[in-house]
């Protein structure tokens, strides 16, 4: 069973539009909440994170969002660019609770930014 | 090192044969984690170490695969007598800290291994 899904596999923007990917999750012992990105043949980057305490986070061009009470969390990039194009990640770990270090991923959505 | 190196690269070998894949951690670094990723999924967690301690092993699919850190360093991931469903990305990363660590984790490029 699932604890994080991300049900769209692929995404299509216009270069300088906004990207918006989704995230749910299903343990409501997840406090903590990051992105990933991932270009090909190389390992998941680091991209934004967000604790539970917070509902939203923003650096830069990106911006996550957490909806604790839907146990959903989207990632905005705006604008988009070509660059942005990557498979994107959301991770989710219990903190204060349970496995603490098990950081568990959703099966990831790929976006592409068309010029 | 620099970052994450983990070897080999891509390894190729046959059914029921033992293999070995090596991950060597960002220096310093306290936990270290090891996924597996199969194409067009996400990383599926294996286990993960603080310093040479195994906290957590329950995404370990079987007891053909195990892994170690003697010195809280460098770790093994060893998968004996393959089978050709073990074919994936093995991802290893590290963190600055541990468990409660909410900091990023670093991941190698990853060691490719396909069973025939």
């Amino acid at each position: 069973d699932q604890q994080v899904k991300q049900n769209s596999p692929s995404l299509s923007v216009q270069e300088g539009r906004i990207s918006i990917l989704n995230c749910d999750y299903t343990n409501s012992m997840f406090d903590y909440f990051l992105w990933y990105k991932k270009y090909p043949a190389e390992g998941p980057t680091f991209l934004i994170s967000i604790s539970s305490i917070k509902d939203k986070n923003e650096d830069g061009r990106f911006t996550v969002f957490l909806n604790k009470s839907a146990k959903h969390l989207s990632l905005h990039i705006v604008p988009s660019q070509p660059g942005d194009s990557a498979v994107y990640f959301c991770a989710a770990k219990a903190v204060r609770g349970g496995s603490q270090g098990n950081l568990i991923f959703g099966k990831g959505t790929k976006l592409s930014v068309k010029p | 090192g620099a970052g994450v190196s983990q070897s080999p690269r891509y390894k190729v070998t046959k059914r029921g044969q033992d293999v070995a894949l090596r991950c060597d951690p960002i220096s310093g670094h306290v936990s270290l984690y090891w996924y597996r990723q199969a194409l067009g999924q996400g990383p599926e967690f294996l286990t993960y170490f603080n310093y040479e301690a195994q906290q957590d092993k329950s995404g370990l699919p079987n007891d053909r695969f195990s892994a170690e850190r003697p010195e809280g360093s460098i770790s093994t991931l060893t998968i004996q007598r393959t089978e050709q469903r073990d074919s994936a990305m093995y991802r290893c990363a590290s963190g600055e800290s541990g468990g409660a660590y909410t900091g990023e984790l670093f991941f190698g490029e990853g060691s490719r291994l396909t069973v025939l």
